[in-house]
């Protein structure tokens, strides 16, 4: 069945800093692939998304290309800010698993000033 | 405003009881997915719906319920099977865009059982 593998946190970094996140997957057929961001207490908020190789999703200020030769949907983002702190969670969509979501365990990201 | 809305936000339960968790769209959306946060392990499906009077087991259906009688409504019953309730709830419903598919999620319902 269809599954994602994530970066494990948690991740500390300075403002400023370079942020990436790793996302890797596997499914069949041709999924759509998807960032999605969690603040304290609420749901979760679409980040950014792709819908077939070599697409490149971006948001923000958060970027990710969708990579069928390695299976993978990294996240990047140049220069984070504090109010970037929150979990990311990687995620996939097929039509061979009758259009459910399935997700990464999620990347908690501390930004420090 | 369109969107997803879940109620309450906060949910107390005495062991033993069953409880509904409520989740109401004005998308317009088909589709619609009930799943669970737990700490560590990320969202994982409940159940899900492709369309009115019609809905399917995800990964971790033991102990929960659900109906679909309206587009707009899907309703999450955690029966008194579940063994280990307390968690956070979310709600989602997926779209298809000019450019694909997407989902929406609620704000989420924090359930404790004490």
């Amino acid at each position: 069945g269809d599954s994602v593998t994530q970066m494990e946190g948690p991740v500390t970094l300075s403002e400023e800093a370079f942020l990436t996140i790793n996302c890797t997957y596997t499914a069949t057929g041709y999924p759509s692939l998807f960032w999605y961001v969690q603040y304290p207490g609420e749901g979760l908020q679409l980040l950014l998304k792709a819908t077939k190789a070599d697409d490149k999703g971006s948001n923000k200020g958060f970027e990710a290309t969708y990579r069928k030769e390695t299976t993978s949907f990294h996240l990047e983002k140049g220069s984070v800010q504090v109010s970037d702190s929150a979990v990311y969670f990687c995620a996939l969509m097929s039509g061979g698993s009758n259009y459910k979501l399935t997700f990464g365990k999620g990347t908690l990201l501390t930004v420090n000033p | 405003d369109g969107g997803i809305t879940q109620s309450p936000k906060y949910l107390f339960r005495k062991e033993g009881q069953n409880v509904t968790l409520s989740c109401e769209q004005n998308l317009n959306h088909d589709a619609m997915y009930w799943y669970r946060q737990d700490p560590g392990q990320g969202l994982r499906l409940i159940y899900y719906s492709q369309i009115v009077n019609d809905f399917q087991k995800g990964d971790i259906a033991e102990g929960y319920s659900v109906s679909r009688e309206k587009k707009e409504s899907f309703p999450l019953t955690v029966t008194s099977a579940q063994k280990n309730p307390t968690a956070f709830y979310l709600c989602a419903s997926r779209t298809w865009s000019g450019d694909g598919t997407e989902a929406f999620f609620g704000q989420g319902t924090r359930l404790t059982v004490v």
